[in-house]
């Protein structure tokens, strides 16, 4: 079975930093670009940031840059999201999602989310 | 990146047909045919319904259905059954590798 596990969410405070991981199963995870989408409480999804196959293109939205990192480790079949001077705003539900490759832009899987929490 | 713009909610009786409206701007649903539909069953997993404006993924109900017009994409259910009733999301390419969600809409199946 196809499947996305998001892990390492959290109650952090303003300021600090949280490592998200998303563990990838019954695909082969090298060969997709993934991406972390959040949704904020009561809130619409946005989009935060992919990294494709090989990790030589990487790209953030506005609010991620110079704040987030995503990486992953094909060996591993995980996705990481280093997430550093963290703000209440950045407080969502934090999906790790794949590409649906073959030339299709869309996010065709997805994992069920991890909560982070950012608040004093 | 604005957020694209969608009713908060619709609603129809089961067996009636709906429309959900995207609406962007020329810069990304007005620019690129590459709108994406998911449905969010709230604590579930979101799924893929339509892409590229208008075609399914392999098992999504040919109910189905996505179109365009300008700078504003629609989702059409028809034949609308109780366990349609989700958060529905649109999502559309918007250039330099980025993406722009809409703010989403409830369905409610009446």
């Amino acid at each position: 079975e196809v499947q996305l596990v998001e892990s390492g969410g959290g109650l952090v405070k303003p300021g600090g930093s949280l490592r998200l991981s998303c563990a990838a199963s019954g695909f082969t995870f090298s060969s997709y670009s993934m991406n972390w989408v959040r949704q904020a409480p009561g809130k619409g999804l946005e989009w935060v940031s992919s990294i494709s196959s090989s990790s030589s293109k990487i790209y953030y939205a506005d609010s991620a840059k110079g704040r987030f990192t995503i990486s992953r480790d094909n060996a591993k079949n995980s996705l990481y999201l280093q997430m550093n001077s963290l703000r209440a705003e950045d407080t969502a539900v934090y999906y790790c999602a794949r590409d649906f490759g073959g030339g299709k832009y869309a996010f065709d899987i997805w994992g069920q989310g991890t909560m982070v929490t950012v608040s004093s | 990146q604005s957020a694209l713009t969608q009713p908060a909610s619709v609603s129809g009786s089961p067996g009636q047909s709906i429309t959900i409206s995207c609406t962007g701007s020329s810069s990304d649903v007005g620019s690129y045919n590459l709108v994406s539909w998911y449905q969010h069953h709230p604590g579930k997993a979101p799924k893929l319904m339509i892409y590229e404006g208008s075609k399914r993924p392999s098992g999504v109900s040919n109910r189905f259905s996505g179109s365009k017009s300008g700078n504003t994409a629609s989702l059409t259910i028809s034949g609308l059954q109780a366990e349609d009733e989700a958060d529905y999301y649109c999502c559309s390419y918007a250039g330099s590798s980025t993406w722009v969600f809409g703010g989403g809409t409830k369905l409610t199946v009446l």
